[in-house]
């Protein structure tokens, strides 16, 4: 089945130490998304891929990069993560039309759960 | 981007019985999306309804969009203890951003 696969599904890393998130997708989706969800909270938009394009959300801190090296892959990137960027991360994809909206319809992964220490 | 509130934050109902969860949003939208989220996973897509429609089914589910108030509402039918979940809306013309979602809880 087509689909959104994160992994891994839980990381623990430590304070200050650089942790790198993956994201596949069999879609073929142009669109790739990461968010950010603390418990009990909204999911967070942090960048997205439109293509190669890349957009950073204003309020997204300098410490967090994503990289695209193709189509089907995503990476979330935390330079020096804080304790306060224990969340679940969730990849989401989806297809945009030439010209089109971006507010099609989007398919989640199911997160990675990230803990500092 | 727009963001949706999605209210109550909470809802607890038996199994059989209805739920309905509202959302407001703050400016203009061109659709706005429902999504189901279980603990612990990712969110998924439950129904799109566009500006121009006022109402839109899909199985159990039911959702209705006022403009003028800028205001829309899901309504689950016959709930099922499998329903239980977090409930989030997102709208606009840009990528829809989420509330804090309702969370509904079904009682077997």
């Amino acid at each position: 089945d087509a689909m959104v696969i994160q992994n891994p599904r839980y990381q623990v890393t430590q304070f200050g130490k650089p942790v790198t998130l993956s994201c596949s997708q069999t879609l073929n989706h142009n669109v790739m998304y990461w968010y950010q969800q603390k418990s009990s909270q909204a999911p967070k938009l942090l960048f997205h891929y439109y293509d190669k394009d890349f957009n950073n959300e204003a309020d997204t801190p300098d410490n967090f990069q994503s990289r695209r090296p193709n189509t089907s892959f995503c990476f979330l990137d935390i330079r020096s993560p804080g304790l306060g960027d224990t969340a679940m991360y969730l990849c989401a994809t989806s297809l945009r039309s030439m010209s089109g909206p971006l507010n099609q319809p989007q398919h989640f992964g199911d997160g990675t759960r990230l803990s500092i220490l | 981007s727009q963001q949706g509130e999605e209210d109550p934050q909470a809802l607890s109902i038996q199994e059989g019985e209805n739920a309905t969860m509202n959302c407001s949003y703050k400016t203009s939208i061109n659709n706005l999306q429902w999504y189901r989220q279980n603990s612990g996973r990712g969110l998924v897509h439950l129904i799109l309804i566009r500006s121009n429609e006022r109402e839109k089914h899909s199985g159990r589910l039911r959702v209705t969009l006022d403009t003028s108030k800028k205001s829309s509402s899901l309504l689950i039918t016959a709930s099922r203890a499998a329903d239980t979940a977090s409930y989030f809306c997102g709208g606009g013309s840009y990528i829809p951003t989420f509330g804090r979602g309702t969370s509904l809880i079904v009682h077997p």
